[in-house]
């Protein structure tokens, strides 16, 4: 398995804190997305790193900011969480190098509940 | 742009039967193609991957899948299912250069029944 985690794995909080999950992948790979799971619309692309101090916009990037100091963290924050931000969060990450094909290895989730 | 449809959010299949997870999709270039599962609570693990290599593509626990450009479509099948396959699946889409980024269909859960 790709050496990727998340943390927390399951946070309960309320509307209008600031929440920050870490991504730590232990491949050395250079590319690092964020995603959210909800019933009904599969995996969206939130924010992604094409390495260290580079990132850019997914498809609902509204209300999320992201930093890559180092290559092996990619940290996600809810400014002031919102009640619509409960979601499953995945990491996931990527090599671009010739066999690879963009193949996405994705860590275990977090669980973020906004009360 | 690119996109992805997967045809049936739900699919139940007994025991021994046929697995056929539909994907279609449209890119203005020739994707790769992608197909994954995720267990109950878990992270997604890849099942398969088109790279134009060859069209019928292998993958993991006895899935396979065929790249059809006329059709513009990725099924995922299986001969025979098991108790084991219940999950959801996904498949997904990404330019073979670039950022490397995926667009994801909806996904299918599968249900397997005794």
């Amino acid at each position: 398995d790709a050496g990727i985690t998340q943390s927390p794995r399951h946070k309960v909080t309320e509307t209008g804190t600031p929440v920050t999950l870490r991504c730590h992948q232990t491949e050395n790979h250079r590319y690092m997305y964020w995603y959210r799971q909800d019933p009904g619309h599969g995996l969206r692309l939130i924010h992604y790193s094409y390495g260290v101090k580079d990132t850019d916009k997914g498809e609902v990037s509204d209300g999320y900011s992201v930093s890559r100091s180092k290559t092996e963290d990619f940290l996600l924050t809810l400014e002031s969480a919102t009640s619509s931000q409960t979601s499953v969060y995945f990491c996931a990450i990527s090599e671009s190098v010739a066999g690879s094909y963009n193949e996405q290895f994705f860590g275990p989730g977090t669980r973020l509940t906004v009360l | 742009a690119q996109s992805v449809t997967q045809l049936g959010s739900h699919v139940s299949v007994s025991e021994g039967a046929l697995v056929l997870l539909r994907c279609n999709y449209s890119s203005s270039v020739p994707p790769y193609l992608f197909w994954y599962v995720q267990y109950p609570n878990q992270g997604l693990q890849l099942l398969l991957k088109y790279t134009s290599a060859a069209t019928l593509v292998k993958g993991i626990n006895g899935f396979e899948a065929e790249f059809k450009k006329s059709e513009t479509s990725f099924h995922l099948t299986k001969p025979s299912a098991h108790m084991s396959d219940a999950a959801e699946y996904f498949c997904a889409v990404s330019k073979p250069s670039g950022t490397y980024k995926y667009i994801f269909g909806t996904g299918t859960r599968l249900k397997v029944l005794a």
